[in-house]
């Protein structure tokens, strides 16, 4: 079992709020993903990191920050939630090298 | 550049049967993974199986084997002795040196009772 763990599962929140979606890993892991879920199930990279104080956008456009103070969190956070922020997102972190990604179980936002 | 294609946005197989998810891919990369995640309904996504490019020999795990075609740039799944639990949406993904872990649109695969 993948120790990744994100928090909240669930977040309901009105427009206009601030908000941080939490992720952490216990596996040491330099590299560090955020992908958006549509509702389609695609996955589109909204931000990466290579290790501390390393952060790059993704290919999707995204109105998020992220930031790597730490190796072992990664928090994606949004200054003013709006409704077409509404979608899953999942964190994932990988050991240097061709590894694979482990995932943490997503957290599911609907702004209203 | 580097991209996953999964032409099948749906699958349905009998149980106990076998089938075949299609990927190709396409990157610049000369040393780079392939992988097959599970994500069922409403669940955490798992790796299913890994292949490293540099091996000719096809990676297999328990009910499920892989496909390498590494000319044609193509990365199947095979799913023998389905079961119902095998139901849940499927990605192939690349992954090189660099940072990008690409992931294909998904594969949806119904398993029938």
């Amino acid at each position: 079992e993948a120790d990744i763990y994100q928090t909240p599962r669930y977040l309901v929140i009105g427009t206009g709020k601030k908000i941080t979606l939490e992720c952490s890993q216990t596996m040491g892991h330099d590299k560090m993903y955020w992908y958006q879920q549509d509702p389609g199930m695609e996955l589109h990279l909204i931000h990466y990191s290579y290790g501390v104080n390393s952060t790059e956008k993704g290919d999707l456009s995204s109105e998020s920050t992220v930031s790597r103070i730490r190796t072992e969190h990664f928090p994606l956070t949004l200054e003013s939630a709006r409704p077409s922020h509404t979608s899953q997102y999942l964190c994932a972190s990988r050991l240097r090298g061709n590894t694979e990604a482990f995932f943490g179980q997503g957290t599911r936002l609907t702004v209203v | 550049a580097q991209t996953v294609t999964q032409s099948q946005p749906e699958m349905s197989v009998q149980e106990a049967e076998t089938v075949t998810l299609s990927c190709t891919y396409d990157t610049s990369e000369s040393d780079y993974y392939l992988f097959w995640y599970k994500q069922p309904p409403s669940r955490q996504m798992i790796l299913v199986i890994r292949q490293e490019a540099y091996k000719q020999q096809n990676a297999t795990e328990n009910r499920f084997s892989v496909n390498f075609q590494k000319a044609a740039k193509s990365f199947s799944l095979k799913i023998s002795d389905s079961q119902l639990g095998d139901a849940a949406m499927y990605f192939c993904a690349c992954g090189g040196s660099n940072y990008k872990l690409t992931f294909g649109k998904g594969t949806l695969l119904t398993v029938n009772p």
